[in-house]
């Protein structure tokens, strides 16, 4: 079982609220990423961290910012929250590969599940 | 365009049968690929991972199996259980990018019904 948490689990807000989705794991790893995905669609990168001060956007364009002041948070906000922002939200951790292997596991949190109505 | 493609979308069984699940790629240059579970509103949680120089790889009752040379990964699940029920996503990483891009399947849904 990974150790990478995501708070809170499901979220029910209206529109124009300002909201901030929690991403903290405890295994140190550097790079954290957050997802966004539909039902029966794929995981879309929206933003990653390769360390502390490191943050870029993903491939899907995403009105989210991010922040990494700490190694373990990776925290993602929504100024003013809109109906197209209704989606899953998963958090992603992984360590920096090996010099000897390019290989590296990215562990993922149980998810944020965000209406916004 | 770099591409993951999984079938089936979606698969009913009987629970104590046996499963292949399809994956093919267009991803290159290639790294690796992995299998994920993801039951419903949960995250995905790794099954196995595989290298260029590997062909096939066990964990428990899940087999997977790759080739390279045509692109292909299959995900054999044997003696299904009811827990088994989930969406399996294939994914392939680059090392065309520091970042190791993963490319997502968009997963098979599987249903074990008893």
């Amino acid at each position: 079982e990974a150790d990478i948490y995501q708070t809170p689990r499901y979220l029910v807000i209206g529109t124009g609220k300002k909201i901030t989705l929690e991403c903290s794991q405890t295994m140190g790893h550097d790079k954290m990423y957050w997802y966004q995905q539909d039902p029966g669609m794929e995981l879309h990168l929206i933003h990653y961290s390769y360390g502390v001060n490191s943050t870029e956007k993903g491939d899907l364009s995403s009105e989210s910012t991010v922040s990494r002041i700490r190694t373990e948070h990776f925290p993602l906000t929504l100024e003013s929250a809109r109906p197209s922002h209704t989606s899953q939200y998963l958090c992603a951790s992984s360590a920096l590969p090996d010099r000897g292997s390019p290989s590296y596991e990215q562990y993922f949190g149980p998810g944020t599940r965000l209406t916004v109505t | 365009k770099n591409q993951v493609e999984q079938s089936p979308q979606s698969l009913i069984i009987l629970e104590g049968k046996n499963c292949t699940l399809q994956c093919n790629y267009t991803v290159s240059p290639f790294s690796n690929l992995r299998w994920y579970k993801q039951d419903t509103g949960r995250g995905p949680v790794s099954l196995t991972i595989m290298t260029f120089s590997e062909n096939t790889k066990s964990n428990g009752r899940y087999t997977a199996t790759l080739d390279a040379d045509t692109k292909q990964s299959s995900l054999h699940i044997t003696a299904s259980q009811l827990s088994d029920s989930a969406s399996y996503i294939c994914v392939v990483s680059d090392r065309g990018s520091t970042l190791g891009r993963l490319y997502f399947g968009r997963g098979t849904q599987l249903t074990v019904w008893p």
